[in-house]
C-alpha cells in the first residue's frame, strides 16, 4: 500500500526566503505526482503535475522535481511572499490511478 | 470556464439522518473522484467514476455510503444513517481522463450532531 509522507509538517519563514518542501513515497511504481495548495476552508488548487517520465516541472516561482527511484519529490518556492501562506499537499498516483495524499505542509510566510 | 462546483457548501444534520452531497464536474471530464478530509489530514479517497460507472469504490468506509453518476456528469454522494464520525469535508475532483491533472471543488462541510 502506498504511503506518502510530507516533511516538514509546518514551516514559518520571513518573506523573501527560498523554500523547499519535501514529499516521499514508499512505492516507486507511480504514474504521476501532483502538488496542490489548500487555503483554509477551501478546496485544493493544482500547482504542478509531474509525469513519472519527467524530472521536473516549473511554473513561475514554483519548481517541482521528481526522483522516482528514491521515492522523493521536492517543491521549491522562490522568493516567498505572504500570499504563499497555505497548506501544500502532494498526491501520488500509481497504477490504479487512485491518488494517495500526504498530510501536507502548513506554510506561513510573515512580512 | 466554470470549475468544479459542490452543493451545499455546508450541511448540518442530526445523527441517523440521510444526506446527499452533489458534485458538478468540469464539462467534458470523464473521471470524477470523491474524497473525505478530516482536520489536519490529507484527502482520503472514497470512490472514482469513469463515465457513468464506479470504476473503484474501495475507499467507501461501509455500506452506508453510496454514490451515483447516472449520466456521466453530475454525481451525488449519499450517506444513510449518518454518524458523528462522518463529520468531515467532502471533496469532489474531476479530470479529463484518469491519467491527467485533477481539479477540485470547494468541498461540502458535513457536521453530524
Amino acid at each position: 500500500k502506498q504511503e506518502v509522507t510530507q516533511i516538514p509538517a509546518a514551516l514559518s519563514v520571513p518573506e523573501g526566503e527560498n523554500l523547499v518542501l519535501n514529499c516521499s513515497f514508499t512505492d516507486s511504481a507511480i504514474y504521476n505526482l501532483q502538488w496542490f495548495r489548500q487555503d483554509p476552508g477551501k478546496g485544493l488548487t493544482s500547482l504542478l503535475l509531474i509525469q513519472s517520465s519527467q524530472r521536473e516541472q516549473t511554473s513561475g516561482r514554483l519548481n517541482a522535481s521528481l526522483d522516482k527511484s528514491s521515492g522523493r519529490s521536492t517543491l521549491y518556492i522562490a522568493a516567498s511572499q505572504p500570499g504563499d501562506s497555505a497548506t501544500y499537499l502532494c498526491a501520488v498516483r500509481g497504477g490504479s490511478y487512485i491518488p494517495t495524499f500526504g498530510r501536507g505542509t502548513s506554510l506561513i510566510v510573515h512580512p | 470556464g466554470a470549475g468544479v462546483s459542490q452543493t451545499p457548501s455546508n450541511k448540518v444534520t442530526e445523527k441517523g439522518k440521510y444526506v446527499e452531497l452533489r458534485c458538478d464536474p468540469i464539462s467534458g471530464h470523464t473521471a470524477l473522484y470523491w474524497y473525505r478530509q478530516s482536520l489536519g489530514q490529507g484527502p482520503e479517497f472514497l470512490i472514482y467514476f469513469q463515465g457513468t460507472g464506479a470504476a473503484d469504490d474501495s475507499g467507501l468506509p461501509n455500506d452506508r455510503f453510496f454514490a451515483v453518476r447516472p449520466e456521466g456528469s453530475v454525481s451525488t454522494l449519499k450517506i444513510q444513517r449518518t454518524e458523528r464520525g462522518d463529520s468531515a469535508v467532502y471533496l469532489c475532483a474531476s479530470s479529463p481522463t484518469r491519467q491527467t491533472e485533477q481539479f477540485f471543488g470547494p468541498g461540502t462541510r458535513l457536521t453530524v450532531l
